[in-house]
């Protein structure tokens, strides 16, 4: 079965970095997402993404965040001056075969661990 | 505004039946989920139901939607060690999944 692969599975970084997290969504999918779980709390929403260009994006998901899909495989998330509080477990996300099915069931990836230090 | 709420831990003895309940406010969506989490591991999806059923049954799994009072719930049959786990209820708003803080879910043997 298809599946969504992201890496790395862990990053470890010094506050003021910058990271990209990296995800191959599955194949042939329309939309794309990235949510994070800080530990222990709710899977938050941050941004979604479609015929290259984002469609909607949460509070979280501030001017130091982007997302790009640079190729026909790879969605990424960039993060470019890291704090503490960005530490997360972050999932990528993707779904729908039809424009029309923007909302069917997403496929998630088994996560980034991200730890700013 | 948009909130899933669910209790956050359910004990069940192996063999039993396990219900875990959501509560969520938004009217329009169109899909609800059930997502399982395993410890260190990425959300796996269950099932789903589409906003215009009642019920929908899927081998130890059924899910039931009473859409007036905005009420999920998830029930497994012959609860096993193996299903142990965080169990995640979401639905749809827009382009973004919503989903609730989760239920833990201990079985024991």
């Amino acid at each position: 079965e298809p599946e969504v692969t992201q890496t790395p599975s862990h990053q470890v970084t010094q506050m003021g970095q910058e990271v990209i997290l990296r995800c191959v969504p599955i194949s042939n999918h329309l939309y794309f997402y990235w949510y994070r779980q800080i530990l222990g709390q709710k899977v938050e929403f941050l941004v979604s993404f479609y015929n290259n260009e984002i469609s909607e994006k949460s509070e979280i998901f501030d001017d130091q965040f982007s997302v790009e899909r640079p190729d026909g495989s790879n969605f990424t998330l960039k993060i470019r001056s890291t704090k503490l509080e960005d530490s997360a477990m972050y999932f990528c996300a993707s779904s729908a075969l039809l424009r029309s099915s923007y909302n069917s069931p997403l496929h998630f990836g088994n996560g980034t661990r991200l730890t700013v230090t | 505004g948009e909130d899933v709420e669910q209790s956050l831990f359910l004990s069940v003895r192996e063999g039993d039946s396990s219900v875990i309940n959501c509560t969520y406010t938004d009217s329009s969506s169109t899909y609800l989920y059930w997502y399982k989490q395993e410890p260190g591991a990425g959300l796996q999806l269950l099932t789903y139901i589409f906003s215009n059923m009642d019920m929908k049954q899927d081998q130890r799994l059924t899910v039931l939607l009473n859409k007036k009072d905005k009420h999920l719930s998830l029930r497994i049959a012959d609860t096993q060690t193996g299903d142990s786990a965080i169990y995640f209820c979401a639905y749809t708003g827009g382009f973004k999944t919503i989903f609730g803080a989760g239920t833990r879910l201990f079985v024991k043997a």
